[in-house]
């Protein structure tokens, strides 16, 4: 598959369990948050946004948390399966703004 | 089924000569833009396009440009390749813009390598 990062931070988790991915932000204007999943060799893809008048989302298995006071992202997946194994990025859009900018990224691995 | 198209997939070529990589997305979505995925950097926008003849710089759109004048398509143009846009592209569609419904869809991702 293609490489998308080799010097990503990972977070390894049991199956099974919760999977916690932060994000932190740096522009406080920024109103509407996304977080894409990455397999290999694949392009990104939605799995969730929120905006700045929330402070908790939930999807399918998946919930995300904002804290504007210390501009922090989070994404949780419950109950974490083998297919949940890629690499997750926050994505931050400026009020009134047209572009999207992407955090790092995070590998997530799942371990039988 | 809806999807965003990317051709090529995969291509090598040599410094200075220009080619084309297109991007076609079949949902009548008005946003379109471009990405570059290098390690360490993430993903950064290069152009991204509102409408069909509007188009906007993104954060890294030297040695590039890109037209609209149909909605469904979208090329990326490098004029005069140089080996540090050697990177893994990618294109996104979404109804109305970052700031609008939101969901955005990726094409699969050009590779490509300048020699």
């Amino acid at each position: 598959g293609e490489s998308v990062g080799l010097h990503l931070p990972t977070l390894s988790v049991q199956e099974g369990d919760n999977s916690i991915i932060n994000c932190a932000y740096s522009n406080s204007a920024s109103d509407y948050f996304i977080w894409y999943k990455q397999e290999s060799g694949k392009g990104p893809q939605f799995i969730i946004d929120i905006r700045s008048n929330m402070d908790k989302r939930q999807g399918q298995r998946v919930t995300v948390l904002l804290n504007k006071t210390v501009k922090h992202l989070s994404l949780q997946i419950a109950a974490t399966q083998p297919g949940d194994s890629a690499v997750y990025f926050c994505a931050e859009n400026e009020a009134a703004g047209n572009k999207l900018t992407f955090g790092g990224g995070t590998r997530v691995l799942v371990k039988p | 089924e809806a999807q965003v198209t990317q051709n090529p997939r995969y291509l090598i070529t040599v410094t200075g000569k220009k080619l084309t990589v297109t991007c076609s997305q079949n949902m009548n979505h008005e946003y379109m833009s471009w990405y570059r995925q290098d390690p360490g950097l993430g993903l950064r926008q290069i152009y991204y396009s509102m409408n069909v003849e509007v188009t906007d710089k993104g954060d890294v759109p030297e040695g590039y440009k890109v037209s609209r004048k149909e909605k469904r398509n979208f090329p990326l143009i490098l004029e005069s390749p140089s080996p540090n846009q050697t990177s893994l592209y990618f294109c996104a569609s979404s109804l109305k813009g970052p700031a609008g419904v939101g969901e955005a869809f990726f094409g699969q991702g050009t590779r490509l390598t300048v020699v």
